[in-house]
């Protein structure tokens, strides 16, 4: 069964930096897209970041472009997220998702990993 | 970017009815269109991609359908497991884009 398990979530102050990571395994990593996806209390999803398979191209929304940076370990499989200059609207729990292979959607979902941004 | 309009936030359903769920895009997307469930503290699952096609291990009760700029997620005999929310999102284009979510409640 595939498995994604976030991890390094937490209490961060406004400004500063936080980096997510996502174990992978029990499918062949380096075939898959990968994503993240978050979703703050009470609210509904939102795309986060997308990462090609061989980590070359990156996607992101207006809303994270310039402080979060996806990137990937193929030899390791994992996934992880750089998150700077932290707002406190960053406030959500974190999904790592794999991408199907017939189109951007999300197949597998981990757990999630919370992040509050707060002084 | 393609903005998602989901209809309605939510319903309430009895045991064995039929529902639908409704999502307009602001754009053509082809049919790049997934419907996901989410319950309580758990993750999305993906039910239907490409507009229509099930996901491997969801039940038949879910279908999709729609072109263009509407789409719609059926949801017949329903059980007491459908209760959660359900979001559509295309993936046409960047940025990807969710609708705001349609709570289903089983009565």
């Amino acid at each position: 069964e595939v498995q994604l398990v976030e991890s390094g979530g937490g209490l961060v102050q406004p400004g500063r930096s936080l980096t997510l990571s996502c174990a992978a395994s029990e499918f062949t990593f380096i075939h898959y897209y990968m994503a993240w996806v978050r979703q703050a209390p009470k609210k509904g999803l939102e795309w986060v970041a997308t990462i090609s398979t061989s980590g070359t191209t990156t996607y992101y929304p207006d809303s994270v472009r310039g402080r979060f940076t996806i990137s990937r370990d193929n030899a390791k499989s994992s996934l992880s997220l750089q998150m700077n200059s932290l707002k406190s609207e960053d406030t959500a729990t974190y999904y790592c998702a794999r991408r199907h292979t017939r189109g951007a959607f999300w197949d597998y979902w981990g757990q999630g990993v919370m992040v509050t941004v707060s002084s | 970017d393609i903005q998602m309009t989901q209809s309605p936030a939510s319903l309430s359903a009895s045991l064995g009815e039929t529902i639908s769920i409704e999502c307009l895009t602001s754009g053509g997307i082809s049919n790049y269109l997934a419907w996901y469930q989410q319950k309580p503290g758990k993750a999305p699952q993906l039910l239907i991609y490409g507009g229509r096609s099930l996901q491997d291990g969801v039940p038949s009760r879910f279908s999709g359908s729609g072109s263009g700029t509407q789409y719609s997620l059926k949801i017949s005999d329903i059980q007491p497991e459908d209760e959660g929310i359900y979001y559509c999102q295309q993936g046409y284009t960047y940025p990807l884009t969710f609708g705001s979510g349609t709570k289903l409640e089983i009565k």
